[in-house]
């Protein structure tokens, strides 16, 4: 069946650089996600990339897409210790036309002054 | 937009009372999911409904969890009767399934069953 993997821990100092990596099963997902939850929060979505793209960049994030391995990361340049939270990936199943996302069990990034 | 807001936040009840949790999605929206999430098991989808009609109820644990929506606006998931093991923080998201499939969260309710 479909499965995504994160690891669950990271920790950076901040103004570094966090890489937060995923692997997933699907090779017909058409959308994978990033999104973050804030203590107490639900999730929201931080950033997408359609499976033809290699690379997204937006801002701080940089998004990199291996289709050949199922290996998503998301980079988060100058980290800050606003950007501590759980970080999701997901991938979306039947195409992405559904809407419906299979979610790794998230990442936690701590952020240390 | 107000977002997807559920109800209540937290609540506290003991084994083998019924649970109600709410949920009212964005309007507009025609796709409806009930996640749990555990320390456990991560997210998990429960059930999800498109254009009110429940479409994969694979992910409900048993018969004693049940998922209504009775209009686009609105639904339930009612667990009967409870258990320690249901403690979770249950989230409900919905979504306009044609844009990308993004999905926007409400901010939880936690239960706790003693």
């Amino acid at each position: 069946g479909e499965d995504v993997e994160q690891s669950l821990f990271l920790s950076v100092r901040e103004g570094d650089s966090s890489v937060i990596n995923c692997t997933y099963t699907d090779s017909s997902s058409t959308y994978l996600y990033w999104y973050k939850q804030e203590p107490g929060a639900g999730l929201q979505l931080l950033t997408y990339i359609f499976s033809n793209m290699d690379m997204k960049q937006d801002q701080r994030l940089t998004v990199l897409l291996n289709k050949k391995d199922k290996h998503l990361s998301l980079r988060i340049a100058d980290t800050q210790t606003g950007d501590s939270a759980i970080y999701f990936c997901a991938e979306s199943i039947y195409g992405g036309s559904q809407g419906n996302l299979i979610f790794g069990k998230g990442t936690k990034l701590s952020v240390k002054p | 937009d107000a977002g997807v807001i559920q109800s209540p936040r937290h609540e506290v009840t003991e084994m083998g009372q019924e649970v109600t949790l709410r949920c009212k999605p964005i309007s507009g929206h025609n796709s409806l999911f009930w996640y749990r999430q555990t320390m456990m098991r991560g997210l998990e989808l429960l059930i999800y409904f498109n254009n009110n009609v429940p479409i994969d109820d694979s992910g409900m644990p048993e018969d004693r969890f049940s998922a209504k929506m009775p209009n686009a606006s609105f639904s339930t998931l009612k667990i009967q009767p409870s258990e320690p093991r249901d403690s979770a923080v249950y989230f409900c998201a919905s979504s306009f399934v044609q844009v990308g499939g993004e999905l926007f969260f409400g901010e939880g309710s936690r239960l706790t069953v003693l």
